[in-house]
């Protein structure tokens, strides 16, 4: 069965400070997607990045970038210069390329002034 | 911009009501998705539809139903509320092929009473 697993339930960083959010997930297939979707607290969930399984250079975007283990099965997404905007739930999640998208259970980030 | 629209952000029902969430979505994507958000739990699929009178289950779909009559519109049935159905339930949709980014609603705060 494929699972994705978050194990910081809740983090917090200083506003400016770099923080790094943890996402392993369990598959065996070869291709496939991972995302890291962000649901601030007025509750629409929107996509911070995506990565394909096969491209083997890690997605950036602007302050957000992640380090993509596909031997460890690992994906975790680095917010560097975090803004009090960045307050949210973030969301790791998985998809082989069919209907099902799998999610972990969040990280509650909280960026303190 | 392209949007998910749920019919209600927040929703009192008393037990044994028949509910309805509704959902909208205008980038004539194939694929629907109802998912329910619970604390500690991440998101869990209820059901979804990859084109129109058509739908699977997910992970959860006991107490619940869906309609899809156009494809812009996918439906939640929940047939006989109760107190167990008090979630946050939020509405998805991707395009079937692409980039298989998820677009989310803004989430329907349901409580049953």
């Amino acid at each position: 069965a494929q699972t994705v697993t978050q194990s910081q339930p809740e983090m917090s960083v200083q506003e400016a400070e770099t923080v790094t959010l943890s996402c392993t997930y369990d598959t065996s297939e070869n291709n496939y997607y991972l995302f890291w979707y962000k649901q601030p607290p007025s509750r629409q969930m929107i996509l911070v990045i995506r990565q394909e399984a096969y491209k083997q250079q890690n997605a950036t975007e602007n302050r957000f970038s992640v380090n993509f283990q596909k031997a460890a099965k690992s994906f975790s997404l680095k917010i560097s210069d975090s803004q009090l905007g960045d307050t949210a739930m973030y969301f790791c999640a998985f998809t082989s390329g069919t209907y099902k998208y799998i999610f972990g259970t969040g990280t509650r980030l909280k960026v303190l002034a | 911009d392209v949007k998910v629209t749920q019919s209600s952000r927040y929703l009192v029902k008393r037990t044994g009501e028949k509910v309805f969430l509704e959902c909208v979505q205008d980038m004539d994507h194939e694929n629907m998705f109802w998912y329910r958000q619970d604390p500690g739990l991440g998101l869990r699929l209820i059901y979804f539809s990859y084109d129109v009178k058509m739908k699977e289950k997910g992970d959860i779909p006991e107490g619940y139903s869906v309609s899809r009559e156009k494809k812009e519109r996918f439906s939640l049935i929940l047939e006989s509320a109760s107190t167990n159905q008090t979630s946050m339930y939020l509405c998805a949709s991707t395009a079937f092929q692409g980039k298989y980014e998820a677009f989310f609603g803004q989430g329907t705060r349901l409580t049953v009473v």
